[in-house]
Formats: C-alpha cells, structure tokens, sequence
C-alpha cells in the first residue's frame, strides 16, 4: 500500500524557515517524480514543486521560486521542501504527491497518490 | 504562463442529474489535463488523467473529454458520494497549475 506521511509543519514567525518532510513507502520511491501541493484554508489547490526520479529536473512555482528549495533522499526514501523567508500568504497545508507513472501521465506531475498533508503557520 | 479557468464555480444538481465541468487553458495543452476530486476534510483523488483515461476505482458515470484548450468532465448520473470540489489540472510543462476548482453539492 502506498503510504506518504508528511511531518515538519507549525507555526512559525514572517521571515522565518522551515523544512518539511514525507516519509514514502509501498512503493519503489526512487523511480516516481514527486510533488509539492498546498492549500491554503479555505481555498483551492496550488501546485508549488516538482522533482523528476533522479532530481535531475526540478521546478517551481512562481510564487515560492528563490524562497523554496525541494530535495529528495532515495536511499531515506524521503521527499523535502525547505522553506525559507516565509511570507503570512504561505500559510496552507502542504501535501506531498506522488507523481502518476510515466506510462499514464508522462509527467513529473499528475500525482496520483497524497499524503494528508502538514499545516505550516505564517503568523507573528 | 498557461491559466487555467473553470465553470461553473458551484452548482447545485439533483441526485440522478447529468453534470458537467468545464476547464480552459489559455494555451492549448493537447491532453495533458487531469480532474481530481476533493470531498470535504479529505485529500484530493485523481479521476482522470489524459483528459480521458478514467484512473483505476473510479466508477464509470465519470468521464472526461476534450483536447487542447477546452476540456470536460461528465457525472452522468450524480449520486450523494459525488459532493466535492473537482480541480482540473495541466501536466504538459511547468507550471502544473490547477484550475480554481468547481463545487459540486445536491440540490
């Protein structure tokens, strides 16, 4: 069963970093693409970042690039997104996302499965 | 960059009732489009991805269709299970943006 667990959201001051983490398993991480979607409250999906199998391509949204930084460990089977100079409009919970396989969407987005998603807090 | 538009916003339909969704990129994106549901409280689900290709479980009063920049999803018969929002989304090239999403509940 594949199972994506994310961990490292909270409340955190403007300005401020922070790394999130999601923990794969059920599946062969290193050979999926992965993603970064949040929501803020009451609103609607933003994609924020992809990463290819290997992180050899890499992509933002324009509205966390230079801010954002997402990494992959295959070896930890691990998906990360570091957060740094965090604007109150960061403010959402932020799901990890398996991309479908490539033989169904030929992407590095078209995720298929999602965690349940952290909350990160943008609040002084 | 390539928008995304949706429409209606929300609708209202009776159980039973024929539903569909429209999704408009700004730019054509072939069939690089996928629907996704989100029920109240819950993580969103692929439905369909290849603006057609019904993803494995999902029943069959689902489709999708279109090509380029108009896209559709159908509910053919809306059941009470159906209530949520559906967001498409455009998988071609970066930025993956999702449409604003529909709201779905019954009448």
């Amino acid at each position: 069963e594949v199972q994506l667990v994310e961990s490292g959201g909270g409340l955190v001051k403007p300005g401020g970093s922070l790394r999130l983490s999601c923990a794969a398993s059920g599946f062969t991480f290193s050979s999926y693409s992965m993603n970064w979607v949040r929501q803020a409250p009451g609103k609607g999906l933003e994609w924020v970042s992809s990463i290819s199998s290997s992180s050899s391509y890499i992509y933002y949204a324009d509205s966390v690039k230079g801010r954002f930084t997402i990494s992959r460990d295959n070896a930890k089977n691990s998906l990360y997104l570091q957060m740094n100079s965090l604007r109150a409009e960061d403010t959402a919970v932020y799901y990890c996302a398996r991309a479908s396989p490539p033989r169904y969407c030929s992407s590095t987005s078209c995720p298929d499965y999602w965690g349940q998603g952290t909350l990160v807090t943008v609040s002084s | 960059d390539i928008q995304m538009t949706q429409s209606p916003s929300s609708l209202s339909a009776s159980v039973g009732d024929r539903v569909t969704i429209t999704c408009r990129a700004s730019q054509g994106i072939s069939n690089y489009l996928a629907w996704y549901q989100q029920k109240p409280g819950k993580v969103p689900k692929l439905l369909i991805y290849a603006a057609s290709t019904l993803q494995s479980g999902v029943p069959s009063r689902f489709s999708g269709s279109g090509s380029g920049t108009d896209f559709t999803l159908t509910i053919s018969s809306l059941q009470p299970e159906d209530v949520a929002t559906y967001y498409c989304q455009k998988y071609n090239s970066a930025p993956f943006t999702f449409g604003p999403g529909t709201k779905v509940d019954i009448k």
